[in-house]
């Protein structure tokens, strides 16, 4: 399984607001290392969307937004679109007696009814 | 613009050996680190290495190492990710990725910014 734990999937109607969330532990979130998020749409590479845990690149429309707190993030969308129907990954870094490397969250489905 | 070409798709058998290549564009090749990220069918995102094209030194995730090499040739712009001792479980696309991303003033690092567009190799008897 994945070292960040997010729910395999999450709907909402157009217009209403879903959250996503991402927990992790104290070698990773808990240790103060960034969180990033990525939009996976069907057939496509993944896009970032949210980097360092509550920034949009330029371009990512304002209803998406990031937070973290202790050993955990989320990803929020309000006015649900149905281009927002997409895979949703969460990452960041993690540093332990086996290593330091990059990690990433199992993944969350969201599904626009 | 910032572009990651890669190689097209490959078929092996179990035991063979794959390389597939990422040729950089748009940038600074050696300024930014490039990572290398596959999805298996219907799964996530699983993340394998990192490489510097500058210096050539490699990071990889201990499930894949002793069975993966990354490599880079700088006068191509090219870096390259190859698995040996293919299994069906391999059978994924394989995405090279450039690491960091600045905005403002600030630089992060250990975030993906650019993809390629995915090699989809397939291990099959």
């Amino acid at each position: 399984q994945s070292v960040l734990t997010q729910p395999p999937s999450v709907s909402g109607a157009p217009g209403q607001r879903v959250t996503i969330s991402c927990t992790g532990s104290s070698s990773n979130i808990g240790a103060g290392y960034d969180v990033h998020w990525y939009q996976q749409l069907p057939g496509t590479a993944p896009k970032l969307l949210i980097y360092g845990n509550s920034n949009r690149p330029s371009g990512v429309p304002d209803r998406f937004s990031g937070s973290k707190s202790g050993t955990s993030a989320s990803l929020a969308i309000t006015g649900l679109q149905a281009e927002d129907e997409a895979d949703y990954y969460c990452q960041s870094y993690d540093s332990s007696l086996s290593g330091s490397h990059v990690v990433f969250g199992g993944g969350t489905k969201l599904t626009v009814l | 613009q910032v572009q990651l070409v890669q190689s097209g798709a490959e078929v092996k058998k179990p035991g063979a050996s794959v390389k597939v290549s990422c040729k950089a564009s748009g940038y600074t090749f050696t300024s930014y680190y490039m990572h290398w990220v596959r999805q298996a069918p219907g799964q996530g995102l699983e993340w394998m290495g990192i490489i510097n094209p500058s210096g050539g030194s490699t990071s990889y995730a201990q499930k894949f190492q002793g069975r993966v090499t990354m490599t880079r040739d700088t006068s191509t712009s090219t870096v390259y990710m190859e698995l040996s001792s293919l299994r069906s479980e391999d059978t994924a696309v394989y995405y090279c990725a450039r690491d960091g991303y600045c905005s403002g003033g600030s630089c992060y690092s250990d975030v993906i910014d650019y993809w390629g567009q995915g090699t989809l190799v397939t291990v099959s008897s």
